[in-house]
């Protein structure tokens, strides 16, 4: 079965700086990796997403990933954060039962920007 | 182009009650998901439906239920409302259904059971 830990429940972060929110997978498959975010009482928006090739991702809003194969990782970066971004982070791993596609979804990163 | 729509916007049910909630895809999409999402965690699968036939089914008990139709819309059904039901309901929709597939969301029900 497919998990995803996202072992940081918060992280705060001054405006302008980067951040990095971590995020780890277990997999016995191959892997599809996705990054989405949820600004406050809304839905889920897809930030990036890993299918295959290039193991640099590059999402919208200045996000990028990075697949790692050997250490099971797909952290999400920016080099410059806004306020903006305050929201809560998710990361998934895409499994297929019965040929479907399920999201198997980590428990959340809320990113704080402060000024 | 419109996204993925879903009604109500929010619910409030007692113990018990029925429920019904629906999601419209985003057009040409084939495959609805429904997740349940409670508070401070991440969303849990709850089934995912392609072509109007049931690919997968999550972790949830016989009193979850849902169908697609000929249009693609879906509806969930919950029977037998309990407290712990309390959760956002989100669906999403994909083009097919194989694993590469993005699944797009949709703004959710709040769901609140009294």
């Amino acid at each position: 079965a497919q998990s995803v830990t996202q072992l940081d429940s918060q992280v705060p972060v001054f405006e302008e700086a980067p951040v990095e929110l971590r995020c780890n997978y277990s997999s016995s498959v191959s892997v599809y990796l996705f990054w989405y975010v949820q600004y406050p009482n809304q839905g889920l928006q897809l930030l990036l997403k890993y299918l295959s090739g290039s193991t640099l991702v590059k999402g919208i809003n200045g996000f990028e990933a990075e697949f790692n194969k050997s250490q099971t990782s797909f952290h999400l970066r920016k080099p410059s954060v806004h306020i903006s971004d305050t929201a809560e982070y998710f990361c998934a791993v895409s499994d297929r039962p019965g040929g479907g596609n399920k999201l198997t979804f980590g428990t959340g990163t809320q990113l704080k920007v402060e000024l | 182009d419109a996204g993925v729509t879903q009604s109500p916007t929010h619910l409030i049910k007692t113990r018990g009650q029925h429920v019904t909630l629906r999601c419209s895809p985003i057009s040409g999409h084939k495959s609805v998901s429904w997740y349940q999402q409670v508070l401070g965690q991440g969303p849990q699968f709850i089934f995912q439906y392609y072509e109007k036939e049931e690919r997968g089914r999550g972790n949830f008990p016989d009193r979850f239920s849902a169908r697609q139709f000929p249009n693609y819309s879906s509806e969930l059904n919950v029977n037998a409302l309990l407290l712990g039901d309390s959760a956002l309901y989100l669906c999403a929709s994909s083009l097919l259904a194989g694993g590469r597939e993005t699944q797009y969301f949709g703004p959710g029900t709040r769901l609140l059971v009294l």
